[in-house]
């Protein structure tokens, strides 16, 4: 089974300031999705950034940013010029492909990080 | 565009009383259904999932139940419910033609005393 661990209970950062969460993961598996998640105070589950794991480009979403390390199994996001708005916990998520009949079994996510972003 | 409901988004429910949340999903046929429970301070924990009507897999032993009736509603169920069951309970969805991503509710913050 696969595990993810974000080993970054709480983060703080000031606002327009850039802060990096980290997340790694063990799996066997070559080929797989990871996921970063945000959570704000509404509880709503937000995608911020997707990555396929057999593309070595990092993905990148406006302000958003991973630093995907395949061999090392670590997925961390990069939050530039953070604003009071990114203030939210942030799920780092895995997943197996669902051609292989993993993916119906859904996301395994790590505990979170609590962004807080200091004005 | 597709949306995704659940109701209710609070409830506060005693120690033995029965449960029934329900999700739904707009603007897109035979959807992949998951339920997910967030703990307090912890990430969330797939609960069940489905691939189409009356087809639930569950992933982890414990007090509730999940059943398909219609090919876009999902309702998480339990008969007698425990102070552990406690949580915000996520419903959430996809397609297996998709690009694996899952989408979720707003979610539904149980309480029981």
């Amino acid at each position: 089974a696969q595990t993810v661990t974000q080993s970054q209970p709480e983060m703080s950062v000031q606002e327009a300031e850039t802060v990096t969460l980290s997340c790694t993961y063990d799996t066997s598996e070559s080929d797989y999705y990871l996921f970063w998640y945000k959570q704000p105070p509404s509880r709503q589950m937000i995608l911020v950034i997707r990555q396929e794991a057999y593309k070595q480009q990092n993905a990148t979403e406006n302000r958003f940013s991973v630093n995907f390390q395949k061999a090392a199994k670590s997925f961390s996001l990069k939050i530039s010029d953070s604003q009071l708005g990114d203030a939210a916990m942030y799920f780092c998520a895995y997943r197996s492909p669902m051609y292989s009949g993993g993916g119906a079994d859904g996301l395994t996510f790590g505990k979170g990080t609590h962004l807080i972003i200091q004005p | 565009s597709q949306t995704i409901h659940q109701w209710p988004a609070t409830l506060v429910q005693p120690v033995g009383s029965p449960l029934s949340l329900e999700c739904t999903v707009e603007g897109t046929s035979n959807p992949n259904l998951y339920w997910y429970r967030q703990a307090a301070g912890r990430g969330l924990q797939l609960l069940f999932y489905s691939v189409g009507i009356g087809q639930i897999s569950s992933e982890v032993p414990q007090n509730l139940s999940a059943s398909r009736p219609q090919d876009r509603q999902f309702i998480l169920s339990s008969k007698k419910l425990l102070l552990s069951d406690s949580g915000f309970y996520l419903c959430a969805w996809d397609r297996t033609s998709g690009n694996n991503e899952q989408f979720f509710g707003p979610g539904t913050r149980l309480t029981v005393l």
